[in-house]
């Protein structure tokens, strides 16, 4: 595998359903992020974590719940959604240092909340 | 408010002319810009960074910046079809680790 890779790419979830969307980078970076992407809108930061550390959450509501175990896995567990959840879910990360703050993507999950 | 703003479009090209996309940006102390390209259905391609003031050139594209002015553009010489695609902006203004992104301007290349 190469690059950053994310499961499932496409997931249907009723309203009361738990599920985990998974993210793996292969590229050695020691930061990753989540996005969430819908029609029309900017991408909205939803969390960040550096060497595995939480440091940013936007105000993401509660039912969304991060979970990065190393520097190359970050998940993202969802529970009691809503339709409006309904969005592509973009993971990325990056490398601290002379790049700036080049972010890579992985093809990200198309959520559908019924 | 930090914003990075961008002309929604649909912006149309014909084929083999340039195309020009432009974005502006709201802090004065921004570091660093970046130029995503995202084809319909997909996540977001990064195909151009800049730091510095002036011209920087990769390929077909070209990524200008003026900071005095708070703008960057994007040029892409002798656009192709394949180069249809949703243009993002982001702006990374601070010390900590967001990226701020404009909405995306959409570049149609008629043949």
């Amino acid at each position: 595998e190469t690059g950053v890779t994310q499961t499932p790419r496409h997931l249907v979830m009723g309203m009361t359903n738990k599920k985990s969307l998974k993210c793996e980078q292969h590229l050695g970076h020691n930061a990753m992020y989540w996005y969430k992407q819908s029609a029309k809108k900017p991408l909205e930061l939803m969390f960040v974590y550096n060497f595995k550390e939480q440091t940013e959450n936007n105000s993401v509501p509660s039912r969304f719940s991060p979970e990065c175990p190393n520097s190359s896995h970050l998940f993202l567990h969802l529970h009691t959604l809503q339709p409006e959840d309904s969005a592509l879910y973009l993971c990325a990360s990056s490398q601290e240092g002379t790049s700036g703050l080049e972010q890579y993507f992985g093809p990200g999950t198309r959520l559908t909340v019924t | 408010q930090k914003e990075v703003e961008q002309n929604s479009g649909p912006l149309s090209v014909p084929e083999g002319a340039i195309a020009s996309l432009n974005c502006t940006y709201s802090d004065r102390v921004s570091q660093s810009f970046f130029w995503y390209r995202q084809y319909s259905g997909k996540s977001p391609e990064l195909i151009m960074s800049i730091y510095s003031n002036g011209d920087k050139e990769d390929g077909r594209f070209t990524a200008q910046l003026n900071k005095a002015s708070q703008y960057v553009s994007l040029l892409i010489r002798d656009s192709q079809p394949s180069d249809s695609a949703t243009y993002l902006c982001a702006v990374h203004m601070d010390s900590n680790y967001q990226l701020i992104w404009g909405a995306g301007t959409k570049l149609i290349i008629k043949p």
